[in-house]
Formats: C-alpha cells, sequence, structure tokens
C-alpha cells in the first residue's frame, strides 16, 4: 500500500504570517508529486506538478520544493492571507502509472484576518 | 485552465435505489476520466479509470458491478452507484486527463447519501 502523508493536517495562522507545509511520499520508483489547493465547495485547483529531484516551483506568494531521494516536498506560503485559507493536498504517482495518483489527506490552513 | 463540471453537486436518495452522478469536461475532449471518492476525514481514493469508448479500468477492491462507469462520448463520463446502501454514501469526485501533461482537472464533486 502507497502512503502519502501530510502535515500538519491543520493550521491556523495570521494574516502576513509565512508557512509552510510537508508531504512525505515513497521515494522509490517515483513519476511526479502534485499540489493542490482546494477550497470548500469548489473543485482543486491545480498548483504544481514537479518531477525532478530539486524542483523549486513558484506561483505568486506559493511555492514548493521536492527531494525525491528522500521522498519528501515542502509547500511554502509567505504572507497569508485570508483567501489563502484552504485544504492544500498533495498526491503522487509512480512511473508507469503516471495518472494514477495517490492523495494525502490534505493540510487544512485557516488565515486569520 | 480546464473545466470539469459534476451534476448533481448533492444527491439524497434511499436504501436500493440507484444514483447516477455526471461528470463533463466544458472545454476539452477528455479520452481519459478518474473517478475518486473520499471517506470523511480521509484522502481521495482512485476507484476507476474511465476510457472513452472503452470500459473502465477498476480500482483494486472496487466493485465494478456495484460502480457502473460509462464513457460514451468525449465530454461526458457517467459513474452509476447501483443498489445503492448507506456504506455508499460519500463524497465522490472525477477529474479529466489529458495527453502530453500530467496535471489532472477536477470537478466540485458529490455528496451522495443514501438513506
Amino acid at each position: 500500500i502507497l502512503n502519502v502523508e501530510q502535515s500538519p493536517q491543520s493550521l491556523h495562522v495570521q494574516e502576513g504570517d509565512s508557512t509552510n507545509f510537508t508531504c512525505s511520499f515513497p521515494s522509490s520508483n517515483f513519476y511526479a508529486l502534485h499540489w493542490y489547493r482546494w477550497e470548500t465547495a469548489k473543485s482543486p485547483e491545480a498548483l504544481f506538478v514537479m518531477t525532478l529531484n530539486g524542483d523549486e516551483k513558484k506561483k505568486g506568494r506559493i511555492s514548493a520544493t521536492l527531494n525525491t531521494k528522500e521522498g519528501y516536498s515542502y509547500l511554502y506560503i509567505k504572507g497569508s492571507q485570508p483567501e489563502d485559507s484552504a485544504t492544500y493536498l498533495c498526491a503522487f504517482s509512480l512511473a508507469g502509472s503516471a495518472r494514477q495518483l495517490t492523495f494525502g489527506s490534505g493540510t487544512q490552513l485557516t488565515v486569520l484576518p | 485552465g480546464a473545466v470539469v463540471s459534476q451534476h448533481p453537486s448533492r444527491v439524497i436518495c434511499k436504501s436500493g435505489t440507484s444514483v447516477k452522478i455526471e461528470c463533463r469536461s466544458l472545454d476539452f475532449q477528455a479520452t481519459t476520466m478518474f473517478w475518486y471518492r473520499q471517506f470523511p476525514k480521509k484522502s481521495l481514493m482512485l476507484m476507476a479509470t474511465s476510457n472513452e469508448g472503452s470500459k473502465a479500468t477498476y480500482e483494486q477492491g472496487v466493485e465494478k458491478d456495484k460502480f457502473l462507469i460509462n464513457h460514451a462520448s468525449l465530454t461526458l463520463s457517467t459513474l452509476t452507484v447501483t443498489s445503492a446502501h448507506p456504506e455508499d454514501s460519500s463524497f465522490y469526485i472525477c477529474s479529466e486527463g489529458r495527453e502530453g501533461t500530467d496535471t489532472q482537472y477536477f470537478g466540485p464533486g458529490t455528496r451522495l447519501t443514501v438513506l
């Protein structure tokens, strides 16, 4: 059974704080790591797809890093805003089955004004 | 970006009835769609891969006769929960996959409650 662990499970921060979460995944036979943002009553929104060890990607105030050798990815949010409140999901896929995503349970972020 | 819709967003049904959930790709002809299920406080679990014009591929432990998938056109995949029971109550969500990209685009999901 493939396991994806996300931590923390939930997080409350003040507006303006920077924050980060972790996604751990099996490092063998790795193909890709995905991050999604999921707001209540909306569709999960793709943030990043990363495939190479050492990859760093950035989208506005959000960035992510990838370490495939040790099996983890970090998602960073700089200067959190209330609109960043959402559940952040990571998912990974294996070589040979790139479209079959295994998801973590998510980190629920609440940014307090 | 891609837009995927699901209908209905919420459905309540009696035990023993069948429920159909539609997943539509609004701006792309999707040959492949995916169906996931989410139990409370748990992660999204892939149930099956829906292939246009051919049979769906089910994940281990998912009953294909229970969860019927039809992908008759490039823009529509349907999931029918047959003879639903309370344990089928869950959140069902679909996504589309595209050739040339690893990103999946998700619908907003359907909350099924079986009484």
